[in-house]
C-alpha cells in the first residue's frame, strides 16, 4: 500500500525566514496531495493541495511543488510568522474527484516560528 | 455553520473497559471518515461511511473496534475491550459527495488514554 514519509519532524525558524517541509510517496498511482495544518487543540485543516497534473501551486505565502518522477512533494512557507507555528501533515491519495478521500498521511512536522 | 464536533474531547479508561466516541459531521456531508493518530506517528485511516453505509473499513485494527452511523447522521466508534495500544487521538472528518474539492473537514479529535 501507499507509504508517505515526511521530513523534518521538527523545524525551528526565525520570523521572516522561509520554511520547507518535504514528503515522498511510494505509490505512483497517487494523484492528489493535500497539506493540512494542525494548531494546538484543533483538528487538521487543509491549507493547500495539488493534483498530479500540476507541478506547482501557490497561495499567498505558501506554495506546494510536486515532482511525479521522483515522487516528491514539498511545502514552502515564505516570510514566516509566529502564527504559522503548528504541526503540518502532508498526505497522498488515489481518490478521483468524487469527494472520496482515503488519505495516507505523513508523520507530521512541528514548525516553530520564533519572533 | 457548525463544524465537525466530537465527544468526548478526552477519555481516560482502564484496560478492558469500553469507550464510545461520537462524531457529528457538518450538516449535509454524506462522507464521514474516522482516522487515528497514535502518539508521534502518522494519522491513519480507519474507515469511511457514505451516509449510513460503510464504504471502506480496511483500516480498522481488529474486531474490538465497531463503527456505526445510524440514519446517516452522527457516527459512533466503540472500542471494546480497550487495550493499551488503542491510546491515541481519534479524528472524525466529513466531506460532501457532490463537491469535487477533495477537502476533508476534521473535528478537534477525541483523545483516548488507556491505562
Amino acid at each position: 500500500g501507499e507509504n508517505v514519509e515526511q521530513h523534518p519532524s521538527t523545524l525551528s525558524v526565525q520570523e521572516g525566514d522561509s520554511a520547507v517541509i518535504k514528503c515522498t510517496y511510494s505509490d505512483s498511482a497517487s494523484n492528489y496531495f493535500p497539506w493540512y495544518k494542525q494548531e494546538l487543540g484543533k483538528g487538521p485543516q487543509l491549507i493547500i493541495d495539488i493534483r498530479s497534473n500540476v507541478g506547482e501551486k501557490k497561495d499567498q505565502r505558501i506554495a506546494v511543488t510536486l515532482n511525479k518522477t521522483a515522487k516528491h512533494f514539498s511545502l514552502h512557507i515564505t516570510e514566516t510568522q509566529p502564527e504559522d507555528s503548528a504541526v503540518y501533515f502532508c498526505a497522498a491519495s488515489k481518490g478521483r474527484d468524487t469527494g472520496f478521500q482515503k488519505l495516507v498521511f505523513g508523520t507530521g512536522t512541528r514548525l516553530l516560528v520564533s519572533p | 455553520e457548525a463544524g465537525v464536533t466530537q465527544f468526548p474531547s478526552h477519555s481516560v479508561i482502564e484496560k478492558g473497559q469500553t469507550v464510545t466516541l461520537r462524531c457529528d459531521p457538518i450538516s449535509g456531508h454524506d462522507n464521514l471518515y474516522w482516522y487515528r493518530r497514535v502518539m508521534g506517528k502518522e494519522i491513519k485511516f480507519l474507515l469511511h461511511f457514505v451516509k449510513e453505509s460503510k464504504q471502506d473499513e480496511s483500516g480498522m485494527p481488529n474486531n474490538r473496534f465497531l463503527a456505526e452511523r445510524t440514519g446517516g447522521t452522527y457516527s459512533t466508534l466503540k472500542v471494546q475491550p480497550a487495550e493499551l495500544e488503542d491510546s491515541g487521538v481519534y479524528f472524525c472528518a466529513s466531506s460532501q459527495v457532490a463537491r469535487n474539492t477533495g477537502e476533508l473537514f476534521f473535528g478537534e479529535g477525541s483523545r483516548l488514554t488507556v491505562l
